[in-house]
């Protein structure tokens, strides 16, 4: 069973950069895509963008082009999530999560990242 | 972007209960949508995929129906364990919008 773990925990200040990694301990990036996803103290799910973990190709929702970059290290089966110039309202828990190519879901996810903006 | 409405917001029902939970879509998207159920302090679980394909290990009591702009997830018969907030997701076209989510509590 194929599980995704996350980094941990963040405190940051407003315009600092954050980064989060997600592993796949054992199970080689192959055949699926790694999808970020973030939920607000409270809020609902939202939707960040993808990494294709096997040719590095990306696709950004619109909301955060210019400010995130996803990444991948296949050598240690290990996707990144760097968002930049940080404010309160990126305070979230971070998910990253999989989905095969062609499979109308997300599956499995990871524990969550929770990040903290603060001055 | 395709947009995601989910009614009702919140419900509070008996064990036993019949459950039903909307989700419309702002366009045509056959029938890639997902469920999903999200405990307090947990991450999501997938509960079906493809919008009536149950995953494994759900209980059957859980049901997915619809097509197109509207979908219903149905759990026949509610139990304590069902108290959750959930969600619905499409998959027809980037971005990957989630309804805004239904909370399910025990009367």
């Amino acid at each position: 069973q194929v599980q995704l773990v996350q980094s941990g925990a963040e405190v940051k200040k407003p315009g600092a950069s954050m980064r989060v990694s997600c592993e796949a301990p054992g199970h080689p990036f192959s055949g699926y895509l790694i999808h970020w996803v973030r939920q607000a103290p409270g809020q609902g799910l939202e939707w960040m963008g993808y990494v294709n973990p096997k040719s590095g190709g990306t696709n950004y929702a619109e909301k955060f082009q210019g400010r995130v970059t996803m990444t991948r290290d296949t050598s240690i089966n290990t996707a990144y999530m760097e968002l930049r110039r940080l404010t309160s309202d990126d305070s979230a828990i971070y998910y990253c999560v999989r989905r095969d190519i062609g499979f109308l879901g997300f599956d499995p996810w990871g524990q969550g990242t929770l990040v903290t903006v603060s001055s | 972007a395709i947009q995601l409405t989910q009614s009702p917001s919140s419900l509070s029902a008996s064990v036993g209960d019949r459950v039903t939970i909307a989700c419309r879509a702002s366009q045509g998207i056959s029938t890639d949508l997902a469920w999903y159920q999200q405990k307090p302090g947990e991450a999501p679980k997938l509960l079906m995929s493809a919008a009536s394909t149950l995953q494994n290990g759900v209980p059957s009591r859980f049901s997915g129906s619809g097509s197109g702009t509207d979908f219903t997830l149905t759990i026949t018969s509610l139990q304590p364990e069902d108290v959750a907030t959930y969600y619905c997701q499409q998959f027809n076209s980037y971005p990957f919008t989630f309804g805004p989510g239904t909370k399910v509590d025990m009367k």
